[in-house]
């Protein structure tokens, strides 16, 4: 079974240069997130979605961030402009809520490596 | 508040030696998922184990158990018998129980050596 994909595996542009992260999610998936990783604030989720509606954005770090899943196959994370702090790594994840409430694993993607010079 | 706290910002062991990892939260939840998850350099990141906060008994995979104190919200790792391949971060994580809310809560990892 294929896992969560995400694209690129590595970004590398310049300061003020629009930036477009992409995820598709394991198939039947009906949750994605959007954690971001860096050495001074670890993990941290940025937003989530259920059935391709955002649930909470609250980790979004400022307006220049903006995510969106137009359909359950798909999502991208956006930064426009991009800075040097945004520099991390950018990981997508999914998972299945199942039949009854309860938490199923999240399943994660390879990350993408993003580098803003 | 959730939060995940692991005080243990490196550890080392011996090949075939056991060696765990320590981990405590802060929740007034009462039901909830702990979980561990692995990230070699590839920095994939790899679901080791996870326990359901209602169960009493210790999750346990191959090597790797916990050790669960739901009263001092404490969720140590315990890998036995360990090998090279088990060089990695590991992270410690929180997500509360329910349909609604599946996010995960990390703590800032614990890098693992393992000596030949």
């Amino acid at each position: 079974d294929a896992g969560v994909i995400q694209s690129p595996r590595h970004e590398v542009t310049e300061m003020g240069q629009e930036v477009t992260l992409r995820c598709k999610p394991i198939s039947g998936h009906d949750y994605l997130f959007w954690y971001r990783q860096t050495m001074m604030r670890g993990l941290e989720l940025l937003i989530y979605f259920n059935n391709n509606v955002p649930i909470d954005d609250s980790g979004m770090p400022e307006d220049r961030f903006s995510a969106k899943m137009p359909n359950a196959s798909f999502s991208t994370l956006k930064i426009q402009p991009s800075e040097p702090r945004d520099s991390a790594v950018y990981f997508c994840a999914s998972s299945w809520s199942g039949a009854y409430i309860g938490n199923q694993p999240q399943h994660f993607g390879d990350g993408t490596r993003l580098s803003i010079l | 508040a959730q939060t995940v706290t692991q005080s243990q910002p490196e550890m080392s062991v011996q090949e075939a030696e056991t060696v765990t990892l320590s981990c405590t939260y802060d929740t007034s939840e009462s039901d909830y998922y702990l979980f561990w998850y692995k990230q070699p350099p590839s920095r994939q990141m790899i679901l080791v184990i996870r326990q359901e906060a209602y169960k009493q008994q210790n999750a346990t995979e191959n090597r790797f158990s916990v050790n669960f104190q739901k009263a001092a919200k404490s969720f140590s790792l315990k890998i036995s018998d360990s090998q090279l391949g088990d060089a990695a971060m590991y992270f410690c994580a929180y997500s509360l129980y329910g349909g609604a809310t599946n996010k995960l809560i990390f703590g800032t990892g614990t890098l693992l050596a393992v000596q030949p």
